[in-house]
């Protein structure tokens, strides 16, 4: 089943760790997207990209960084952690255009930055 | 820049209809996508307006005025699964999308 997949769900990390999010999908989707979500609020659109070797910062200023070396895989890193980047990151995908078809979401990573 | 409007909360009946309104100021629109969100969760495209009027897809339905910069997601026949947060975005250039702040849906018995 083609599907969009974030691991670890969650995270609980001390402060200064680098952490990897991993996000994979089997689609084939060229265009793949990080966002940011604290809880009851609005998507924040932190990184994106049309394809390999391409990334893009989003709207939200965001002191991490992504990677996308092969089609189906969208890492993001953050090389030390903070309490303030405590929050919900989530992964999305869409083909063509995208917007007709939707974006296809993964379930997040809940990271506590202690 | 870009901002969406929309009501933080609506509450209604199981079998009611209900609205939500969505307002945006945007450079590089190309459309409104409408989302769903349970519980913090991986949010589920709901609808697509690139043009004015109405797209109805079974229980739900979008419409859009571009020249109100105004938008809505209607909701017919509530169930009680359809408790969540509903978020419209902005479509822009190069397929990006821009979320409002999301409104949280109750439906009551």
């Amino acid at each position: 089943e083609a599907d969009i997949y974030q691991t670890p769900r969650y995270l609980v990390i001390g402060t200064g760790k680098k952490i990897t999010l991993e996000c994979s999908q089997t689609m084939g989707h060229d265009k793949m997207y990080w966002y940011q979500q604290d809880p009851g609020m609005e998507l924040h659109l932190i990184h994106y990209s049309y394809g390999v070797n391409s990334t893009e910062k989003g709207d939200l200023s965001s002191e991490s960084t992504v990677s996308r070396i092969r089609t189906e895989h969208f890492p993001l890193t953050l090389e030390s952690a903070r309490p303030s980047h405590t929050s919900q990151y989530l992964c999305a995908s869409s083909e063509g255009e995208g917007a007709g078809y939707g974006y296809t979401f993964g379930s997040g990573t809940r990271l506590t930055v202690v | 820049g870009q901002s969406l409007e929309q009501p933080s909360e609506v509450t209604a009946v199981e079998g009611a209809i209900v609205q939500i309104n969505c307002t945006y100021q945007t450079s590089g629109f190309y459309g409104l996508s409408w989302y769903q969100q349970h519980d913090g969760g991986a949010p589920t495209f709901l609808s697509y307006n690139a043009l004015d009027g109405l797209e109805e897809t079974g229980r739900f339905s979008s419409f859009l005025s571009r020249s109100d910069s105004y938008g809505y997601l209607l909701l017919q026949e509530l169930q009680m699964k359809d408790s969540a947060s509903y978020f419209c975005a902005v479509v822009g250039p190069g397929g990006k999308l821009i979320f409002g702040q999301g409104t949280e849906l109750s439906v009551k018995p």
